[in-house]
């Protein structure tokens, strides 16, 4: 069955740099994938959205790639803020073609003023 | 228009009782989901429904568990005999439906379900 994979220890990093979070997959070549962005006690906010055949998607400071090769994404906040820290939560679409999106279990963020 | 809105927000209750958890998509939306999520943990998909289609109950844990939506609108999702291992937060969400960017999802805040 398709698995979704996130490091699961949390990233933490100081104010100013680039994070990069992680998103590898297995057993299925799916359409699109899309990022959210998780606070506690909240519900997942959407980010960004990258298909199949696209590479690279930037909104603002956020860029993902999605390399259907390596079935890799990678997400990335660049001039990272402490606002920025939260648990970020790739999606997939599930492989019984219902749209239903699979979520890996995400990764916490941290950033260091 | 108002986003995703779930009720109620916490909900303590006694193993073996009923409960009941409302969700109100944004208008508009033909699909709705409700995923599981204990602390700490990733979102488990519950069900999903889409249009006037049958739903799909794949991620139900349990003959305990069922939801329905009426009216294409508002969904209740209904845990019977609760158990301890029911505490979680239940969240639901809403998408203008299905493929490509139609199936970005809109959640609510959740429910914070504990079962003493």
């Amino acid at each position: 069955s398709q698995k979704i994979e996130q490091n699961s220890e949390a990233l933490n990093i100081q104010e100013g740099k680039t994070a990069t979070l992680t998103c590898n997959y297995t057993n299925y070549s799916p359409a699109y994938l899309q990022w959210y962005r998780q606070d506690p006690g909240r519900g997942p906010v959407f980010l960004l959205l990258i298909r199949e055949n696209e590479k690279e998607k930037r909104k603002e400071r956020l860029k993902v790639t999605f390399d259907t090769t390596l079935k890799q994404s990678l997400f990335h906040i660049t001039a990272s803020q402490p606002a920025d820290s939260a648990t970020y939560l790739c999606a997939l679409d599930g492989e019984d073609s219902s749209y239903k999106l699979i979520f890996g279990s995400g990764t916490r963020l941290l950033v260091r003023p | 228009g108002a986003g995703v809105s779930q009720s109620p927000s916490n909900k303590v209750t006694e193993k073996g009782k009923d409960v009941e958890l409302r969700c109100d998509p944004i208008s508009g939306h033909t699909a709705l989901y409700w995923y599981r999520q204990s602390l700490g943990q990733g979102l488990e998909f519950l069900i999903y429904f889409q249009g006037n289609s049958a739903p799909d109950k794949s991620g139900l844990p349990s003959d305990r568990f069922s939801a329905e939506r009426t009216g294409g609108s508002v969904s209740t999702l209904t845990i019977q005999r609760t158990q301890q291992e029911d505490s979680a937060v239940y969240l639901c969400a809403s998408s203008l439906g299905r493929g490509g960017g139609k199936n970005i999802q809109y959640f609510g805040a959740g429910t914070r379900l504990s079962v003493l």
